[in-house]
């Protein structure tokens, strides 16, 4: 069974275009992330979620907007893409706010290359 | 300055040779400490949790963690080919902290 889930894997698109990643987890975890990881493999955070509400959203460009259906799914969609997207596009998630451990728990990643 | 600094390598040893990792920390707030290893085009899995100082075992992996020094390690015991990755440290200051301070990750690779 896949804790973190993450669609698609691969996503290759061209400038201008907007696309969505989708994320889940079956963890029963409250909380969820997405985090940017860029060719030097630094781990960038810019948004979570704890139970469907926003409490993390660091800088990031406002083409860039999480939606939370349920605690269970977190979602990312980009508008008009720019070369510099081009990243690895990781989803995690943790127990939640207050919980005794707060470990992250990542998906496999979404590569988007944007051409 | 960052946050977490971790030298990112690369670090290459032979089969069966100790690894020993670490990153500083300049935030004295940090408690929860991580290792995280990612292997190519993955995404990272959590290796070691700790929380405040002091050593934890498990297998052939141990972390320490020296707070005095914002000094944290991790040593990986008779390494093997299967341990080639890029392990990440990552740290957060309580429990309702839930955003984790990354290092930039240190690429080895395990000879055979």
């Amino acid at each position: 069974d896949t804790a973190v889930s993450q669609t698609p894997k691969y996503l290759v698109t061209q400038m201008g275009n907007d696309k969505s990643i989708k994320c889940e987890q079956n963890l029963g975890h409250d909380t969820m992330y997405w985090y940017k990881q860029d060719s030097k493999k630094f781990l960038k955070i810019m948004f979570s979620y704890n139970n469907k509400e926003l409490i993390i959203n660091e800088t990031v460009p406002n083409r860039f907007s999480p939606k939370s259906p349920d605690k269970a799914h977190l979602n990312l969609h980009i508008n008009s893409l720019e070369l510099g997207d081009s990243a690895v596009y990781f989803c995690a998630s943790s127990q939640g706010v207050g919980r005794a451990r707060n470990e992250q728990f990542f998906g496999p990643g979404t590569r988007l290359t944007v051409l | 300055q960052k946050e977490v600094e971790q030298d990112p390598g690369p670090l290459s040893v032979p089969e069966g040779a100790i690894v020993s990792l670490n990153c500083t920390y300049s935030n004295s707030a940090f408690q929860y400490f991580m290792w995280y290893r990612q292997y190519s085009r993955k995404g990272p899995e959590l290796l070691m949790y700790t929380y405040s100082s002091g050593n934890k075992e498990d297998g052939r992996f141990t972390a320490q963690v020296d707070k005095s020094s914002k000094y944290i390690s991790l040593f990986i015991r008779d390494s093997q080919p299967s341990d080639s990755a890029t392990y990440l440290c990552a740290m957060s200051a309580g429990s309702n902290d839930y955003k984790l301070s990354f290092g930039a990750g240190t690429t080895v690779t395990v000879r055979a």
